[in-house]
C-alpha cells in the first residue's frame, strides 16, 4: 500500500464546476504539498500545509492532521486548470526529513469548455 | 532568477552508455534532490544532498551517482544506461523554513529531462 493515496485518479469536469481532489496518507508528516504539472511541463508548487487551510485565487487547500487527509479544491474551474495535480508529503523522521518528498500518483484533471 | 535549470531537456541513449544530467540552482538553497517520474508510479527519490560535499541515497539509487561540489550544482550520473532507466528526471531544491520544527520550504523543480534508453 502506498504511503500517499490520491483520489480520483482521473477527473473530468465542465468549465465552471467546483472540483475536489483528495489525498490520504498513512505516516507522520511535517508538511503536505500540492503540486501542479501541465502536460510535457515542469512541476510547480501550489501549496505547502502543516495545518488548517490555505487559499490562493480559485484554489483552496485544507488538511486534517488527525485524520491524515487533505483536499485541494478548485472553484469555478477553467480549461487552463487542466493538468496533473500531485499530493506529496514530507515525512516526519526523527529531527527532520530534509525536505524529501513522498508522492501520490497524481490526479489527471481535464476541464472542458 | 532562473530558479532550477536542468539540461538536457531530451536525451536518447543506447544501453550501456553513460551520461550526466546537469542541474543548477541560483537560489542558494541548501537542499537538492533528484527524482524520477514513471507512469503509474509517481515520483520517486533517487539521491539527495543537504549541502556541498554531502549526499545520500533515496528510494531508488541503483545505477546512479551524484556529487555536490558546490551549492549551485548537483549533477546526476548514469553509469551504464539500462532500458529500466527510461523515465522523466526532475531536479529540485529547497531550504530550511523552520529549523526548530525540522521543516523545509516548498520544493522548486526544474523543467525535467526526458530520457529514453534503447
Amino acid at each position: 500500500k502506498n504511503e500517499v493515496e490520491q483520489s480520483p485518479q482521473n477527473l473530468t469536469a465542465q468549465e465552471g464546476e467546483f472540483i475536489t481532489i483528495n489525498c490520504s496518507y498513512s505516516v507522520g508528516i511535517s508538511a503536505l504539498h500540492w503540486l501542479q504539472q501541465h502536460p510535457g511541463g515542469g512541476i510547480v508548487s501550489l501549496f505547502m500545509l502543516s495545518s488548517g487551510k490555505k487559499k490562493h485565487g480559485r484554489l483552496i487547500a485544507t488538511i486534517n492532521i488527525q485524520e491524515k487527509h487533505s483536499s485541494l479544491h478548485i472553484t469555478a474551474s477553467h480549461p487552463r486548470d487542466s493538468a496533473v495535480y500531485i499530493c506529496a508529503v514530507a515525512l516526519r523522521a526523527g529531527g527532520t526529513s530534509y525536505g524529501k518528498l513522498t508522492f501520490g500518483q497524481g490526479t489527471i484533471l481535464t476541464v472542458h469548455p | 532568477n532562473a530558479g532550477v535549470t536542468q539540461t538536457p531537456k531530451f536525451q536518447v541513449l543506447k544501453t550501456g552508455q553513460s551520461m550526466t544530467l546537469q542541474c543548477a540552482q541560483d537560489m542558494n538553497h541548501e537542499y537538492m534532490y533528484w527524482y524520477r517520474q514513471d507512469p503509474g508510479m509517481g515520483l520517486r527519490l533517487i539521491h539527495y544532498s543537504v549541502g556541498a560535499g554531502i549526499t545520500d541515497q533515496g528510494e531508488v539509487p541503483n545505477g546512479y551517482n551524484v556529487s555536490r561540489s558546490t551549492t549551485e550544482d548537483f549533477p546526476l550520473r548514469l553509469l551504464s544506461a539500462a532500458p529500466s532507466q527510461t523515465s522523466v528526471y526532475f531536479c529540485a531544491s529547497s531550504y530550511y523554513r523552520d529549523r526548530r520544527r525540522g521543516m523545509n520550504t516548498e520544493a522548486f523543480f526544474g523543467q525535467g529531462t526526458r530520457l529514453t534508453v534503447v
